[in-house]
């Protein structure tokens, strides 16, 4: 079954630090697509990031960037010189073949110390 | 990107009760979700809204419980029936811009059932 994980459900960095949250994913479709998200406390949910299988290099936006490892299956993501609104839980998720539903991790709460 | 409207942004109902929520997109979109969020958990697709036809509904959830309209391409309605505290949760609406796969959201509906 498609499924997709983050192990990590609390995170703690300092600001200014860089800090990587991780992300591995389970499909048998040569493509597919890898995203992620931030969801503030407010409840809207922001999209960050997208990876496509066959992209060549690694996405970046801005102060982020996706660490993909496709032969291990991790789209891991990496938010660099961390700031104090970046405190918010984050998901990945993703999307194979023809099928444009989106399976969801279960999400990681980065708190972002002053 | 697309600019999309959800309202109400919060809202506390008395069981029992009906609330529709409403998302309007700045742009034709082909395809609409309406998620649902309960605390502390990931999202869950509730339906893709189809313009011009009856909702496609995931395992779990009916009709006559999460009725949703789709009379045009920029427009869609999710409404939660006779409802139970236990339909408290973030109701959230995405359209998918056709373009990389990617989902944008709605800033999301917080909803207390009493």
């Amino acid at each position: 079954a498609q499924k997709i994980t983050q192990t990590q459900p609390g995170m703690f960095v300092q600001e200014k630090e860089a800090v990587t949250l991780d992300c591995t994913y389970d499909t048998s479709d040569p493509s597919y697509g890898l995203f992620w998200y931030k969801q503030p406390s407010s409840g809207e949910m922001i999209f960050l990031i997208y990876q496509g299988s066959y992209d060549q290099q690694n996405a970046t936006e801005g102060r982020y960037s996706l660490n993909f490892q496709k032969a291990r299956k991790s789209a891991n993501l990496v938010i660099s010189a961390s700031q104090l609104g970046d405190s918010a839980m984050y998901f990945c998720a993703y999307n194979a073949g023809n099928n444009r539903k989106l399976i969801w991790g279960l999400g990681t709460s980065l708190a972002v110390n002053p | 990107s697309a600019v999309i409207s959800q309202k109400p942004s919060r809202d506390i109902c008395q069981r029992g009760t009906s609330l529709t929520i409403q998302c309007q997109v700045d742009s034709q979109v082909t395809m609409m979700f309406w998620y649902r969020q309960q605390p502390g958990q990931s999202l869950t697709l509730i339906a893709t809204a189809n313009q011009g036809s009856e909702a496609t509904y995931e395992s779990g959830f009916v009709i006559d419980k999460f009725p949703i309209s789709r009379p045009n391409l920029t427009f869609s309605t999710l409404t939660v029936s006779n409802m139970s505290p236990e339909d408290s949760s973030i109701y959230l609406c995405s359209v998918d811009t056709l373009a990389k796969n990617i989902q944008y959201f709605g800033a999301g509906t917080r909803l207390s059932v009493l």
